[in-house]
């Protein structure tokens, strides 16, 4: 069982506010992700880690900021939420192990803003 | 650029029926392929992966995929759907000298009784 863990599950907070969405391994993990995905669609990349002190953009532009302090943490940040920011958010971690690289997915965090 | 194309946005069978799922890729070098599934309201487990060898790969819950380089697919299978299989199947390519994955638009998997 993958241990990733993404707090909280789901999220209804109001315009304007300011939110973190908490996401935690206990893997070791180097590189860890934050994928968007809206009901019945595809996972967009919207940013990426390859470890501590790193963080990189991802495919779909996004209003969000993450950190990477520690190796086991990768919070994502919207400074001031809007309603076109609902949407799921799953983390996920990897590490490279060549035939077993695998990515791990966090449950996800259902945001809703009003 | 890369991508996963996932031709079928829904599929609906009976239960103990045999299914394909369909998954393309374009990718310039050899891709490392992965099936994952979505249950309502949960993150994504990983199915079944390819990375090199024997094209023809098994995973957990009955699943297998068989990697056909000429046709530029990865296709999903299972020879008896169980109604606990109704979820979203995603198919991804590794990307980005191996530090991304990219996902296609996923095929919603209804399983009749």
């Amino acid at each position: 069982e993958a241990d990733i863990y993404q707090t909280p599950r789901y999220l209804v907070i109001g315009t304007g506010k300011k939110i973190t969405l908490e996401c935690s391994q206990t893997m070791g993990h180097d590189k860890m992700y934050w994928y968007q995905q809206d009901p019945g669609m595809e996972l967009h990349l919207i940013h990426y880690s390859y470890g501590v002190n790193s963080t990189e953009k991802g495919d779909l532009s996004s209003e969000s900021t993450v950190s990477r302090i520690r190796t086991e943490h990768f919070p994502l940040t919207l400074e001031s939420a809007r309603p076109s920011h609902t949407s799921q958010y799953l983390c996920a971690s990897s590490e490279d192990r060549g035939l077993n690289t695998e990515a791990f997915f966090g449950q996800g965090t259902r945001l809703t803003v009003v | 650029a890369q991508s996963v194309t996932q031709p079928d946005i829904h599929i609906t069978v009976s239960e103990g029926a045999s299914l394909e799922l369909r998954c393309n890729y374009s990718y310039g070098a050899t891709p490392y392929l992965f099936w994952y599934v979505q249950s309502p309201g949960q993150g994504l487990q990983l199915l079944l992966k390819y990375f090199s060898g024997d094209t023809l790969v098994q995973g957990i819950k009955g699943f297998e995929a068989e990697f056909k380089r000429s046709q530029s697919s990865f296709n999903l299978r299972k020879p008896s759907v169980h109604w606990s299989d109704a979820a979203e199947y995603f198919c991804a390519v590794l990307t980005g000298g191996g530090n991304k994955l990219t996902f296609g638009t996923g095929t919603q998997l209804k399983v009749e009784l």
